[in-house]
């Protein structure tokens, strides 16, 4: 059974657009993230969410937003896609007693063209 | 602002040899220090992690080192194999939640 899925796996669009990627964990965590890694492998943190709340990081543009509908599921939805957005993006989760052990997702690789 | 620094960038080592990578931090608010393993294609995955009160845990071949004093710690890969290939992570935990990263270091083993 996979503890943290993704969908979609790929996902090639126009600048301009909106785009939603979908998050879904199994594990019965309470709290989920979504991380950018860039070309480089650069792997930082967007946002954390629990059922109590949400934390942002200062430097991600509020074109991106974090939608959970329930515990079990954090989707991230980005409007007026650019090229710089092109990456990686990883959902995890865990419980908020031991953050430092996080379970990742198999990323959502998104190309602005 | 680079939280966690992390070297070398990249590792090449040779079967059996022994791999070594480093991190240092200044936020001595950080609570605890994992590592992380990502293959291609593939999301992070926990490998080991640390408190700061302790200085050195093992697991199997892998051995985290801490030294708090200098706020510095280290991954070594004992006995590496070609199956260690892949991009390592350090990272260091603050707060309830929030997870900072090194850069990664891409290991290569050589059978």
């Amino acid at each position: 059974d996979t503890a943290v899925s993704q969908t979609p796996k790929y996902l090639v669009t126009q600048m301009g657009n909106d785009k939603s990627i979908k998050c879904e964990q199994n594990l019965g965590h309470d709290t989920m993230y979504w991380y950018k890694q860039d070309s480089k492998k650069f792997l930082k943190i967007m946002f954390s969410y629990n059922n109590k709340e949400l934390i942002i990081n200062e430097t991600v543009p509020n074109r991106f937003s974090p939608k959970s509908p329930d515990k079990a599921h954090l989707n991230l939805h980005i409007n007026s896609l650019e090229l710089g957005d092109s990456a990686v993006y990883f959902c995890a989760s865990s419980q908020v007693t031991t953050a430092y052990e996080q379970y990742f997702g198999p990323g959502t690789r998104l190309t602005v063209t | 602002q680079q939280q966690v620094k992390q070297s070398p960038q990249s590792l090449i080592v040779q079967k059996g040899g022994i791999s070594i990578i480093n991190c240092a931090y200044e936020n001595t608010a950080f609570d605890y220090f994992p590592w992380y393993q990502q293959f291609p294609g593939k999301g992070p995955a926990l490998l080991i992690a640390i408190r700061p009160d302790v200085s050195e845990k093992k697991e199997g071949r892998f051995t985290i080192s801490f030294n708090k004093s200098a706020k510095q710690f280290s991954l070594h890969i004992m006995d590496s194999q070609p199956g260690d290939s892949a991009t390592y992570f350090c990272a260091a935990k603050a707060g309830a939640n929030n997870l900072f990263f090194g850069t990664g270091t891409r290991l290569t083993v050589i059978p």
